[in-house]
């Protein structure tokens, strides 16, 4: 299964509410996450199984969809939440998106 | 609290060996898959390999089959990478990560070594 993100490059303001787009090549059945990679560290798990929460991370984060289209929300834009967001499916195979780059506007 | 360190990258002449490892603490170690992941400069990630917690499967990218082997050792609580006839295109920064237990995602991840393969 292939993934597509969208938009590979994102501009928001500190406070906006910010959507990013996964779509599966075909139906990835729910099985979806949500990685954060910040510049120079490693990838962090953010969301899981489309719409859980990992441990620690914070509520602004979530995540829904279904089918072949995905979608991670970011209810308030923090400073701290430049990064680069990929998705990752584990229906069929094991397969990252390209990732959508998030910075301040 | 969960801690993952590789170890053994560097700089490698294409078609040379190189061994990672990672020794993993702060979890039972025999419990979990473990899995290989790495990120090319600049580019996205890509699943390398995966290992059951007995070591009794594992799995690879076509690209990396017949050339990788993944395994650990449960008593040394550490997984490694054999990386054989290495390739340009196996430059990367390879991250050792855990397998959760009920599916094929990753909750931890290394702080990644860097593996560059020229002349």
């Amino acid at each position: 299964i292939q993934l597509t993100q969208s938009p590979s490059l994102l501009s928001a303001s500190v406070g906006d509410r910010v959507t990013l787009s996964c779509k599966g090549s075909q139906n990835i059945n729910n099985y979806l996450a949500w990685y954060q990679q910040k510049l120079g560290e490693a990838p962090k798990l953010l969301i899981y199984n489309t719409n859980s929460l990992q441990t620690g991370i914070p509520s602004r984060f979530s995540g829904s969809g279904s089918g072949t289209d995905y979608t991670l929300t970011i209810s308030s834009l923090q400073p701290e939440d430049v990064a680069t967001y990929f998705c990752y499916q584990y229906n069929n195979g094991l397969t990252f998106g390209s990732g959508t780059k998030l910075e301040i506007k | 609290e969960v801690q993952l360190v590789e170890s053994g990258g560097g700089l490698v002449q294409p078609g040379r060996s190189l061994k990672l490892s990672c020794a993993a603490s702060g979890f039972t170690f025999s419990n979990y898959y473990m899995a290989w992941v790495r990120q090319a400069p600049t580019k996205g990630l890509e699943w390398v390999a995966s290992i059951t917690n007995s070591g009794g499967s594992t799995y690879y990218r076509d690209s990396v089959k017949g050339r990788f082997t993944i395994s650990r050792d449960n008593a040394k609580s550490t997984l490694y990478l054999q990386m054989d006839s290495l390739r340009s295109e196996d430059t990367a920064t390879y991250y050792c990560t855990r397998e959760t237990v009920a599916a094929d995602y990753f909750d931890y991840w290394g702080q990644g070594v860097m593996v560059t393969v020229s002349s």
